[in-house]
């Protein structure tokens, strides 16, 4: 059974058009992470919670925020995508910070 | 500076051939993950190790702390294991809560029936 379950799969959404992407967990782990990895090139992490506490990469655009209402769940939001956005995105949870990683299968988010 | 290198980029192989990807890092590090990738598809996590080797049916991952380099090898490759295969190091000197990988470019791998 999937523990890390990522929604939808694939999405398509327009230039400009504010975009959410769903992550949930069954695992009950604290650290929740976001990564964008774009074709033919390694993961890139956007942010990770640690329970509430929201962690951001300092490369992070601010076009690019996240919500966590609780363990199961991690919320990534897109407020004005451009077509640079479009990309995989990957979630992935560990129980700790340098734990072992369990990742989603990733939503491919095509902008238009 | 935290860097990850990956060798090959791109390995074809034919079907039951012994396989190895290296993976060789700059400075320190905490752990070190294999993870695997399908096309189009997320990431599996295979090994994450600090020390020695850790084996996993056909796969086996090495790491020499004193060398900063680890290997995973397939054993009697087969068509399924065609994907791409992500070496990452999470850096004992990274500013924070060690959360970051570091990840190498990957290793395409291609096995032919």
């Amino acid at each position: 059974d999937a523990m890390v379950i990522q929604n939808p799969r694939y999405q398509v959404t327009q230039f400009g058009k504010p975009v959410t992407l769903s992550c949930s967990q069954t695992l009950n782990h604290n650290v929740m992470y976001w990564y964008q990895q774009k074709s033919s090139q390694a993961p890139k992490l956007l942010f990770h919670y640690y329970d509430k506490d929201f962690n951001n990469e300092a490369d992070t655009p601010d076009n690019f925020q996240s919500r966590r209402p609780n363990t199961s769940f991690c919320f990534l939001d897109i407020r004005s995508p451009g077509l640079g956005d479009a990309a995989m995105y990957l979630c992935a949870t560990s129980r700790d910070t340098g734990g072992k990683l369990f990742f989603g299968s990733g939503t491919q988010l095509s902008v238009l | 500076k935290n860097e990850v290198e990956q060798s090959p980029q791109n390995l074809t192989a034919q079907e039951g051939e012994f396989i190895t990807i290296n993976c060789s890092y700059s400075v320190g590090i905490s752990a070190l993950h294999w993870l695997q990738q399908h096309p189009g598809g997320g990431i599996v996590s295979l090994f994450m190790l600090s020390s020695g080797k850790k084996k996993h049916g056909r796969l086996i991952a090495t790491i020499n702390i004193q060398e900063k380099h680890s290997s995973l090898h397939i054993t009697a490759s087969h068509p399924r294991d065609s994907a791409v295969y992500i070496c990452a190091a999470q850096f004992m000197n990274y500013g924070g809560s060690q959360g970051n990988l570091i990840f190498g470019k990957g290793t395409k791998l291609s096995v032919k029936p």
